[in-house]
C-alpha cells in the first residue's frame, strides 16, 4: 500500500530562515505528489504539488521536487515568515489507471512555529 | 460555487445519538471525498463517490457510518449512535476528472465533531 513519512515536528525558527521539511513515500504505482498547509483553526490548503519525476512545484516561495530515485518530496523556503507558522503535510495519490482509487495518503503533519 | 462548503462548523452530540454532516463540493467538480482528522493530525479516508455513486469505500466503519452524494443536494456523512472515539474533524473534499487521472483535491474548512 502507499504511505508517506514526513519529519516529526515542532520545527521552530526565526523569521528569514531556511526551511526543509523531508518527506519520503512509498507507492505501488506512480503517484502524484501534494503539499498541504493548514493554518490554526482552518481547513487545508493546497501548497504545491508535482505529478511527475523531477517536476518542481512552487508557490509562496515554498518549493519542492519530485525525486523519484529517492522516493522524496522534500519541502523547502529560503526565507521564512511568522505567517508561515502552520501545520504541513505531504500527501500522495494515484495519478489514474486501472485500479485507481484516488484517495490522499497523508503523513502525520510537521507543526513549523516562525519566531519574528 | 468556487469553495467547498461544509456545514454545520461544530456539533456536539451525545454519545448515542446521531450526527450528520453535510458538504456542497466545488461546481463542477464530480468526485467527493471525505477525510476523518483525529488527535495528532492524523487524516483517515473514509469514503469517495463519482458524482451519486460511490467510488471507493474502504475506509468507513459500515457498521454506524453512512454517506450519499445524491443530485441537486448536498453531499452528506451520517453516523448513527456516535461514539467517543467519533470525536473528530471531517473534511470534505472535491475534485475534478480529467484524462490523465484526477486533479488536486480541494478541501472544505471542516466540521468539528465532538461527543459527550
Amino acid at each position: 500500500g502507499n504511505s508517506v513519512t514526513q519529519m516529526e515536528g515542532p520545527v521552530t525558527l526565526s523569521e528569514e530562515a531556511f526551511l526543509t521539511i523531508n518527506c519520503t513515500y512509498t507507492a505501488t504505482g506512480y503517484p502524484s505528489l501534494f503539499w498541504y498547509v493548514q493554518y490554526p483553526g482552518e481547513g487545508l490548503q493546497l501548497l504545491l504539488k508535482a505529478t511527475k519525476a523531477d517536476d518542481k512545484g512552487s508557490n509562496k516561495g515554498f518549493e519542492a521536487t519530485y525525486r523519484k530515485e529517492t522516493t522524496s518530496f522534500h519541502l523547502e523556503k529560503g526565507s521564512v515568515q511568522v505567517s508561515d507558522s502552520a501545520v504541513y503535510f505531504c500527501a500522495l495519490s494515484d495519478r489514474g489507471g486501472g485500479g485507481s482509487n484516488y484517495k490522499l495518503t497523508f503523513g502525520k503533519g510537521t507543526l513549523l512555529t516562525v519566531n519574528p | 460555487g468556487e469553495e467547498v462548503a461544509q456545514t454545520p462548523k461544530h456539533l456536539v452530540r451525545g454519545e448515542g445519538q446521531k450526527a450528520k454532516l453535510y458538504c456542497a463540493p466545488i461546481k463542477g467538480h464530480s468526485y467527493v471525498f471525505w477525510y476523518q482528522q483525529v488527535l495528532k493530525n492524523e487524516f483517515k479516508f473514509l469514503i469517495s463517490f463519482q458524482n451519486e455513486n460511490v467510488f471507493d469505500e474502504t475506509g468507513m466503519p459500515k457498521e454506524r457510518f453512512s454517506a450519499k452524494c445524491l443530485p441537486n443536494s448536498p453531499c452528506s456523512l451520517e453516523i448513527q449512535a456516535t461514539k467517543l472515539e467519533d470525536s473528530a474533524v471531517y473534511f470534505c473534499a472535491s475534485s475534478q476528472s480529467g484524462l490523465a487521472g484526477l486533479y488536486e483535491q480541494y478541501f472544505g474548512p471542516g466540521t468539528r465533531l465532538t461527543v459527550t
